[in-house]
């Protein structure tokens, strides 16, 4: 089928610590990836996206890359901020017409 | 600020009733998309709109309606609540059904009792 896993949270980190968060979908050709936050309160916002294999997709020190041969798209940065703490979604297209998205992964940031 | 707007922000219904939601897209975006996010789940889509035409559908039964208009507004109609269809409604506007870059409301947030 065509579904977006990922690890499951709370993920809690210090601040300056390295983030992972894993992400891995299935489906039928190659579709393109996504990263969402949605910080409380709020709704989602485009962190980053690659829409084809072995491309980096960046952000506010955020990075994720698309890997075709194990179909993950793991969000990785640094060294996190207290300002960072969210809930992070991987998402993939539908063909062009909407989005699939995982189930979302909570990070908290302690200072 | 994604220039997306959705009202009213909480709403609280009983089951049985119906409920309609806007949302007002970016000014130039034919496409509107609508998804349900259950507490701790991630967007599931609803359906799609383009041009004032539904251009795709998720697995929702026909309780969920929607409508888009010329001035980039929309909206979500559910008929008949049940208490799962508690959730927070998020509407993406986008400027062609195909376009990757996909601008989310704030969300509605429902309660269903």
């Amino acid at each position: 089928g065509n579904s977006v896993t990922q690890m499951e949270g709370p993920v809690t980190l210090s601040e300056e610590a390295f983030l992972t968060i894993n992400c891995t979908y299935t489906a039928t050709g190659y579709p393109s990836l996504f990263w969402y936050v949605q910080y409380p309160g709020e709704g989602l916002q485009l962190l980053l996206k690659a829409t084809k294999a072995d491309d980096k997709g960046s952000n506010k020190g955020f990075e994720a890359t698309y890997r075709k041969e194990t179909t993950s798209f793991h969000l990785e940065k640094g060294s996190v901020q207290v300002s960072d703490s969210a809930v992070y979604f991987c998402a993939r297209d539908n063909y062009g017409q909407n989005f699939v998205f995982g189930p979302g992964t909570r990070l908290s940031v302690l200072p | 600020e994604t220039g997306v707007t959705q009202s009213p922000t909480h709403l609280i219904k009983t089951r049985g009733q119906q409920v309609t939601l806007r949302c007002s897209s970016q000014s130039g975006h034919n496409t509107v998309s609508w998804y349900q996010q259950a507490l701790g789940q991630g967007p599931q889509f609803i359906f799609q709109y383009y041009r004032e035409e539904e251009n795709g559908r998720g697995n929702f039964p026909p309780r969920f309606s929607g409508l888009q208009f010329p001035n980039y507004s929309s909206e979500l109609n559910v008929n008949a609540l049940e208490l799962d269809d508690s959730a927070l409604y998020l509407c993406a506007s986008s400027q062609d059904w195909s376009s990757y870059e996909q601008y989310f409301g704030p969300g509605t947030r429902l309660t269903v009792t």
